[in-house]
C-alpha cells in the first residue's frame, strides 16, 4: 500500500477563498483522523471518522470547517471562507482497530498539507 | 483531556539517556508514542494497553504504570537520529465513542 495520501502538499490562498484538502486512507483502516498542527497549538485533533461515520467533531474550530467521508477511500476537509489564522499543516491519518477492543491501533500519517492563507 | 508531557525540551550528547513522561489525571485505555522529525509527519513508535506493561527494545522502550495514568518513554544510548519531537497520544473509551489527545510534545536534540 502507498500509505495515506494527501493532496495538495502545499496550498496558498487568499483570505475568503474556499480551500479543500483531500485524503486517501490506507485500504482496510476503519479510522480516519484530521489533525491540524501549529507552533502555538501543537497537534490538534479536528475530527475523526469510524467506518465513514463522523464520531467526534468537537475539535473543529468553527462552522467554517467541514469534513466529509463519502466512502472508505476518500475524505475531504473544507474551509470556507478561509482566514489567515487557519494557516497550519493539516495531517490526515488512518488506523485499523485493535481487534475486540474498540481501541485504535497504530496511526499512519500522510505527509500533510501546508496551508497558507494570505 | 490533553495529557501533560515533560520535559518540554531536552538536549543530549550522543550516548546519553533520556526519559520523557506523559501523565493524565485519570486512567487511560491506551497510550501511543510518536516521533516527528522536522518537516515530516509523526511516525508511530509503540502502543501500550495494559497497566504495568513495558515494551520496546533496549534502545527505545516505554512503560505504562499500574494505574494507567502515566507512561514514560526511555531512550538509551541516544543517537543523532533520535532527534525530533516526541508526542504521547492517549485514548479514552466512552459509550459515545473514543477520544484521542496528543500531548504538547517534547523536543529532543542529540548533539555529537
Amino acid at each position: 500500500d502507498a500509505g495515506v495520501i494527501q493532496s495538495p502538499r502545499h496550498e496558498v490562498t487568499e483570505m475568503g477563498q474556499e480551500v479543500t484538502l483531500r485524503c486517501k486512507p490506507i485500504s482496510g483502516h476503519d479510522y480516519l483522523f484530521w489533525y491540524r498542527q501549529t507552533m502555538m497549538r501543537g497537534l490538534e485533533l479536528l475530527i475523526y471518522f469510524n467506518n465513514n461515520v463522523p464520531i467526534d467533531d468537537s475539535g473543529m474550530p468553527e462552522d467554517r470547517f467541514s469534513a466529509k467521508m463519502p466512502n472508505a477511500s476518500f475524505s475531504t476537509l473544507k474551509i470556507q471562507p478561509s482566514e489567515p489564522r487557519d494557516s497550519a499543516v493539516y495531517f490526515c491519518a488512518s488506523s485499523p482497530p485493535i481487534r475486540g477492543s474498540g481501541l485504535r491501533d497504530e496511526a499512519f500519517f500522510g505527509q500533510g498539507t501546508r496551508l497558507t492563507v494570505v | 483531556q490533553q495529557p501533560v508531557q515533560s520535559p518540554q525540551a531536552v538536549i543530549l550528547r550522543e550516548g546519553e539517556d533520556a526519559v520523557i513522561n506523559c501523565s493524565s489525571s485519570k486512567a487511560l485505555y491506551s497510550v501511543h508514542w510518536y516521533r516527528q522529525k522536522h518537516g515530516e509527519a509523526p511516525v508511530f513508535l509503540m502502543i501500550l494497553l495494559k497497566g504495568g506493561e513495558q515494551k520496546g527494545h533496549e534502545k527505545i522502550s516505554a512503560s505504562f504504570n499500574e494505574k494507567k495514568q502515566q507512561s514514560s518513554l526511555y531512550l538509551t544510548a541516544s543517537q543523532l537520529s533520535y532527534s525530533g519531537t516526541y508526542f504521547c497520544g492517549t485514548e479514552d473509551l466512552f459509550s459515545t465513542g473514543n477520544q484521542f489527545y496528543f500531548g504538547t510534545g517534547t523536543s529532543l536534540t542529540v548533539i555529537p
